[in-house]
């Protein structure tokens, strides 16, 4: 199986502040395609995860600017430009390249 | 909107069976893969498997393998995840999530509210 390794594991952040979290992976994720197979979630306090960003680096619908991802191959970066208190919650990568698709332990962002 | 509700809040005995529903709206029901995912407390969340449209590529998790069964009824937009002899370790909330599917990749873009189950004696 993929191992998926986020840094750090919590995150305080200021409100108005940048963030980043970063993902690794135990083997690339760029398929012979040319696409990597790669997404970020959100799980807010008491609701379900939702889509950020899919393949790598395309925000989902809905999705504020302020959230960007990059990365390729086996590192993976999520970058919030501007916190803000409702950005609060879990957020976790998940490779989508084999099956079993599998997340990282998630990195709990709060508000300080 | 696409929406997919799930069924109730479910408590177990070791050695049971569960059974969780997950009801689409909004969206063509046949046109999309569904996942489930589970997190149990204190944990990361866990793919356990997925089902096509037609029923006809069902892949479950190897962890899982003899114990889940996915199903979906068509006519009535619901797909279903059974899971056998429960113990402890299965208490959890259990997601359906909607497969986007996009450029090849499966990208879970909607997803249902979640159902705990609760595995007690």
């Amino acid at each position: 199986d993929i191992v998926m390794t986020q840094s750090p594991l919590s995150l305080p952040v200021t409100p108005g502040e940048p963030a980043s979290i970063s993902c690794r992976s135990s083997q690339s994720l760029l398929r012979g395609n040319g696409y990597t197979y790669f997404n970020w979630f959100l799980q807010k306090p008491g609701q379900s995860p939702q889509l950020l960003i899919y393949l790598g680096s395309n925000r989902a619908s809905g999705v504020s600017d302020r959230f960007s991802g990059s990365g390729s191959g086996t590192e993976f970066t999520l970058k919030i430009s501007r916190v803000e208190a409702a950005d609060v919650g879990v957020y976790y990568c998940m490779q989508a390249l084999q099956r079993p698709y599998t997340f990282g332990q998630g990195t709990k962002l709060e508000i300080k | 909107q696409a929406q997919l509700v799930q069924s109730g809040t479910e408590v177990k005995k070791p050695g049971a069976s569960v059974k969780v529903s997950c009801k689409a709206s909004g969206y063509t029901f046949s046109a999309h893969y569904l996942h489930w995912v589970r997190h149990a407390p204190g944990q990361g969340l866990e793919w356990m498997g997925h089902i096509n449209g037609n029923s006809d590529d069902i892949r479950y998790a190897q962890k899982f393998q003899g114990r889940v069964t996915m199903t979906r009824d068509t006519s009535i937009s619901t797909a279903y995840m059974e899971l056998s002899r429960l113990t402890s370790d299965d208490t959890a909330v259990y997601y359906c999530a909607r497969d986007l599917y996009i450029k090849g990749e499966n990208v879970f873009d909607i997803w249902g509210q979640g159902t705990e189950v609760t595995v007690s004696s």
